[in-house]
């Protein structure tokens, strides 16, 4: 089955700095890549997804590139802000059941 | 706010005991997904069903079962519970199911506490 690993565990970044979290993936059929934010308390909320057929996405100051070839996909966060501390997590699916990476612990320090 | 309500937001009870958690999905949302999170395990997949019908199993407990109403509220059934079931139980939701995948919305999650 599709196995999702996610680097690094933890991320401590100076606020207005870039933060970046990697994700691969095993199976090669997965072709939707979401990422979602937990703030302490609350459920996974998306913040942004990308499909096979695309290598980029961007929404404001977050960004999602993926590689097919290399089987991993990447958040990119610029100009942090304190707000953007919580525990990001990536999935990966090639249908309905997505596996999820263990997660990133972001830190954004003022 | 996703739209995906979930009932109770805490529940603290013995082992052995049984409990059931409830959620609404999103309007217009047809399937239905559990997820357990646990400190050691992160977010796992438990079971999917669409439109009444199960569709998808992950790594569900015997101990645990769960159905979805006509309505299409679901209800996660937790028996004859141990310590290691503490968790926070999150429900997410979909419009398809299958065939593409679609974008899964969660609520805001059951923490479970066994004592």
């Amino acid at each position: 089955g599709e196995n999702v690993e996610q680097h690094p565990s933890t991320l401590s970044v100076q606020e207005g700095d870039s933060a970046v979290i990697k994700c691969t993936y095993s199976d090669s059929a997965s072709n939707y890549f979401p990422w979602y934010k937990q703030e302490l308390g609350k459920g996974p909320q998306l913040i942004i997804d990308i499909r096979s057929n695309v290598g980029e996405k961007k929404d404001q100051r977050i960004a999602v590139t993926l590689n097919k070839t290399a089987k991993h996909f990447s958040l990119h966060i610029t100009e942090t802000q304190p707000e953007d501390s919580a525990v990001y997590f990536c999935a990966a699916s090639r249908g309905q059941n997505f596996v999820f990476g263990p997660g990133t612990r972001l830190s954004v320090l003022p | 706010d996703s739209g995906v309500t979930q009932t109770p937001k805490h529940l603290i009870t013995a082992t052995g005991q049984r409990v059931t958690l409830r959620c609404s999905p999103r309007s217009g949302d047809l399937s239905v997904y559990w997820y357990q999170q646990s400190l050691d395990q992160g977010l796992q997949f438990l079971i999917q069903y669409y439109n009444g019908e199960e569709r998808a199993k992950g790594n569900i407990l015997e101990r645990f079962s769960a159905q979805q109403f006509p309505d299409l509220h679901s209800e996660l059934n937790l028996s004859s519970l141990e310590l290691g079931d503490s968790a926070l139980y999150f429900c997410a939701s979909s419009a398809r199911s299958g065939k593409s995948t679609d974008t899964q919305y969660f609520g805001p999650g059951t923490r479970l506490t066994v004592l």
